[in-house]
């Protein structure tokens, strides 16, 4: 079984702050992670996932987060905030039973970036 | 071009009815999936469709659950018997390819939802 704790259900970060978003994970098989964003009233998009290879992944919008097996983890950080980047944030792993993706997600953080 | 979309956006029924919710996935996408969201929750996995025939659904909570996708298209989740707790919002996302190793690897694409509220 595979399951998503995201540390903190709101997070306010102020504007050109360091954002920092913490998920840890637990998979019994090599993960496969992912970050999304969902913006009020739109549909979930995705941020950038690991699969497999270098560590450090980037996203869009200046997003990158780091998989770290060793700590189960797979934080979302941004060096600046904007007051765009405040939305709901979601962290979720999958696994592939059957050559397509069972995606488990997180419960979600929220930012809010204050000017 | 056009995205996932999902009628209706709200939808208010009383308990005990019948309900259906259609996805329109991005055309060409082979790969759908409905999951369900609850309020302070991340989206919940219920089913997934690769063409016409569901080959996960072990995510539906119970037989009042129901969903198809005739022509390997538009999908339709079905909800007999509604009750309060089936409130929340459903979402719908397609991908080109089901696996992380497909064309556009796999990328899930969400529609906004329908949001159901169940009196």
């Amino acid at each position: 079984a595979q399951s998503v704790t995201q540390l903190g259900s709101h997070v306010s970060v102020s504007e050109g702050a360091l954002v920092l978003l913490r998920c840890n994970y637990s998979s019994s098989v090599p993960p496969y992670l992912f970050w999304y964003v969902q913006y009020p009233n739109q549909g979930l998009q995705l941020l950038l996932k690991y699969t497999t290879g270098a560590t450090l992944v980037k996203g869009i919008n200046g997003f990158e987060a780091e998989f770290k097996k060793s700590e189960t983890s797979f934080h979302l950080t941004k060096p600046s905030a904007h007051m765009s980047d405040a939305a709901e944030y979601f962290c979720a792993v999958s696994d592939q039973p059957g050559g397509y993706q069972k995606v488990t997600f997180g419960t979600g953080t929220k930012l809010q970036v204050i000017p | 071009g056009a995205g996932v979309s999902q009628t209706p956006s709200n939808k208010v029924t009383e308990k005990g009815k019948y309900v259906e919710l259609r996805c329109d996935p991005i055309s060409g996408h082979t790969a759908l999936y409905w999951y369900r969201q609850s309020l302070g929750q991340g989206p919940e996995f219920l089913i997934y469709f690769q063409g016409t025939g569901a080959a996960d659904d072990s995510g539906l909570p119970n037989d009042r659950f129901f969903a198809v996708r005739p022509e390997g298209s538009v999908s339709t989740l079905k909800i007999q018997r509604t009750e309060r707790g089936d409130s929340a919002v459903y979402l719908c996302a397609s991908s080109l390819s089901p696996g992380l190793a497909g064309a556009d690897g796999g990328t899930q694409y969400f529609g906004p939802g329908t949001r159901l509220l169940v009196l």
